[in-house]
């Protein structure tokens, strides 16, 4: 298996409310990220956790907050989002030394009323 | 610190023609360079990288890159472009020192796109 499923594929949500984004790979890859990407720009780091520990947050707005629950899942938990929030978040993630490429997933389209 | 310049943020090619995409990359260290290719509305693939083995690199879809350090280049080509090829490319560097952890560092994207 060496792909990296990200669900929902698309997300509409209001600004008052709680969604969260999934991403789940099953390679034992220990490294794993979160990205923002707008349009017709590159992706934008978010979060890294490395072994389950966030070990880097991109100054990102609490508003945003991201868990690993094991080494094969990374949530990404929304609330009280701004319509500017609107955008593809994509999740990849790395095996072992910085010299391997990170496989991304799909991505979730959200949307922000 | 490192960074990556991709010139032209969009190339348009006849089907048949050479693909040139450039990428100049910046680093005070040994890099590992990327390329990967993002088709509308999905992630990135990756189609080949560079790290300090064979200067020039073969990758899919009949890619490939060239590694010159005198020209702090890698730049990425295909010598007969299709349709299917359309598409966002992204040149990216990382590095194995400091603190980035071998974060990537993406360049502004070149779209490419294919005239029949």
């Amino acid at each position: 298996d060496t792909e990296v499923t990200q669900t929902p594929k698309h997300l509409v949500m209001g600004m008052t409310n709680k969604k969260s984004l999934k991403c789940e790979q099953h390679m034992g890859h220990r490294a794993m990220y979160w990205y923002k990407q707008k349009a017709k720009k590159p992706p934008e780091l978010m979060f890294v956790y490395s072994y389950e520990k966030l070990s880097i947050n991109e100054s990102v707005p609490s508003r945003f907050s991201p868990e690993c629950p094991n080494s094969s899942l990374l949530n990404l938990h929304l609330h009280a989002l701004q319509p500017e929030d609107s955008a593809l978040y994509l999740c990849a993630s790395r095996r072992g030394s910085s010299y391997n490429e990170q496989f991304f997933g799909p991505g979730t389209r959200l949307t922000v009323l | 610190a490192q960074s990556v310049t991709q010139l032209g943020s969009h190339v348009s090619v006849s089907e048949g023609a050479l693909v040139l995409l450039r990428c100049n990359y910046s680093s005070s260290v040994p890099p590992y360079l990327f390329w990967y290719v993002q088709y509308p509305n999905q992630g990135l693939q990756l189609l080949l990288k560079y790290t300090s083995a064979a200067t020039l690199v073969k990758g899919i879809n009949g890619f490939e890159a060239e590694f010159k350090k005198s020209e702090t280049s890698f730049h990425l080509t295909k010598p007969s472009a299709h349709m299917s090829d359309a598409a966002e490319y992204f040149c990216a560097v990382t590095d194995n020192y400091g603190g980035s952890q071998g974060n990537l560092i993406f360049g502004k994207g070149t779209k490419l796109s294919v005239k029949p």
